[in-house]
């Protein structure tokens, strides 16, 4: 298995819902990472876990609530968003936060519109 | 602090023409060399990577070299499909637990 499968593909939510991102992989990656994708942007870090312990908060507000259940498992809880996290938010994973001979495997992404 | 800076887009090109996407890196050190490649509604897949100066990525035609004295790592194609159209993000990644930074990307369009 050499995926990051990224649940649901789509998702609209209201601003006053509770959601959560859902993102899973078998390959034995140590490290996993939370990306937001606004349109014609690349990619903007969010969260790293590493070794299932969070490692990198890149001052996300607390309206974004990551969880890494186990080794294979990263959850991002959404709570009271505002229109503008409307975004696609990408799963990533890669052998070790540490190892940058290895690049990351990246999830199809959530699409998530805020009414 | 490490960055990646890619050419403008869009890049437009008929089916079987040359493809170039620039790319150059500022870093200390040596940085490992990436490039992904997102088509519309999906996520981003890596195309092809090097780790050292003079290294040589190469997949499903697309072809990039670690160039070290010029701190670039120029994207090439020499017959590009409709297929490829896509975006196109150049990376760089450091040891040291520093994460992987991305250039702005370029956007290809095909035409037949």
């Amino acid at each position: 298995d050499t995926e990051v499968t990224q649940t649901p593909k789509h998702l609209v939510m209201g601003m006053t819902n509770k959601k959560s991102l859902k993102c899973e992989q078998h390959m034995g990656h140590r490290a996993m990472y939370w990306y937001k994708q606004k349109a014609k942007k690349p990619p903007e870090l969010m969260f790293v876990y590493s070794y299932e312990k969070l490692s990198i908060n890149e001052s996300v507000p607390s309206r974004f609530s990551p969880e890494c259940p186990n080794s294979s498992l990263l959850n991002l809880h959404l709570h009271a968003l505002q229109p503008e996290d409307s975004a696609l938010y990408l799963c990533a994973s890669s052998q070790d936060q540490g190892a940058p001979n290895y690049g990351y495997t990246f999830g199809s992404g959530t699409r998530l519109t805020v009414v | 602090g490490n960055s990646v800076t890619q050419m403008e887009g869009p890049v437009t090109l008929s089916e079987e023409a040359f493809l170039t996407i620039n790319c150059t890196y500022t870093a200390t050190g040596y940085p490992s060399l990436f490039w992904y490649v997102q088509y519309p509604g999906e996520g981003l897949q890596l195309l092809l990577k090097a780790t050292k100066a003079d290294d040589k990525g190469s997949n499903k035609g697309f072809e990039a070299t670690y160039r070290k004295e010029t701190t670039s790592f120029h994207l090439e194609k020499g017959s590009v499909q409709v297929s490829d159209s896509a975006v196109y993000f150049c990376a760089l990644r450091k040891g040291g637990f520093q994460k992987l930074v991305f250039g702005t990307g370029t956007r290809l369009l095909v035409s037949p």
